[in-house]
């Protein structure tokens, strides 16, 4: 009941292209969702996060969409670059319980030119 | 200049040896973590700490040790029982007492041969 589940693994999109990264829990305790973003090398990213109060949440080419009955949020990134090419993580969390973020397992993104 | 400094950025032991990684945040943050990430499996939580002088066991503790004397520190010690060290280790901080925001550090590799 712990786990967040991601998909795809791996996502390759053309330029210009949106991609679309999946998340689903179970614990309906989680009250903070953020996605990060991870370059080869380096520490993750804190990119974009949200709460179960609001169903969207968009930062400049950065959407999340959460859907709480369905226990799933998705990243979406608008007019993609290569420069988006990286590991994203989604991970959640809950105050309440007093859990520390939990992990998916990443996806690799590449965004061919 | 704030920010998480991990330091070194590369290490290198040989087997049956304990190191300690150090992990050093200037944010006045309260809580403090340590990942290990290996590929595929994402950022799996060792130990966390919400306040000076006290921590608590994450999924994979096994092997680790941490002290947290300081609001500003909070050393790994990967001891000889880890049984497969080499990895990726990220540390964090975060604002809130224990969830919520993270913010990481650039990481160190550790390599065991």
């Amino acid at each position: 009941q712990q786990q967040v589940k991601q998909s795809p693994q791996s996502l390759i999109v053309q330029k210009g292209g949106i991609s679309i990264i999946n998340c689903a829990y179970e614990n309906t305790a989680f009250d903070y969702f953020p996605w990060y973003q991870q370059f080869p090398g380096k520490g993750p990213a804190l990119l974009i996060a949200i709460r179960p109060d609001v169903s969207e949440k968009k930062e400049g080419r950065f959407t999340i969409s959460f859907n709480k009955s369905a226990k799933q949020f998705s990243l979406h990134i608008m007019d993609s670059q290569p420069g988006d090419s990286a590991t994203y993580f989604c991970a959640a969390s809950s105050k309440q319980a007093g859990t520390a973020l939990i992990f998916g397992k990443g996806t690799t993104l590449s965004v061919s030119s | 200049d704030g920010g998480i400094t991990q330091s070194p950025k590369y290490l290198f032991r040989k087997e049956g040896q304990n190191v300690t990684l150090s992990c050093e945040q200037n944010l006045n943050h309260d809580a403090m973590y340590w990942y290990r990430q290996d590929p595929g499996q994402g950022l799996r939580l060792i130990y966390y700490s919400q306040i000076v002088n006290d921590f608590q066991k994450g999924d994979i503790a096994e092997g680790y040790s941490v002290s947290r004397e300081k609001k500003e520190s909070f050393p790994l010690t990967v001891t000889s029982a880890q049984k497969n060290p080499t990895a990726f280790y990220l540390c964090a901080s975060g604002p809130t007492g224990g969830t919520d925001e993270q913010y990481f550090g650039p990481g160190t590799r550790l390599t065991v041969t």
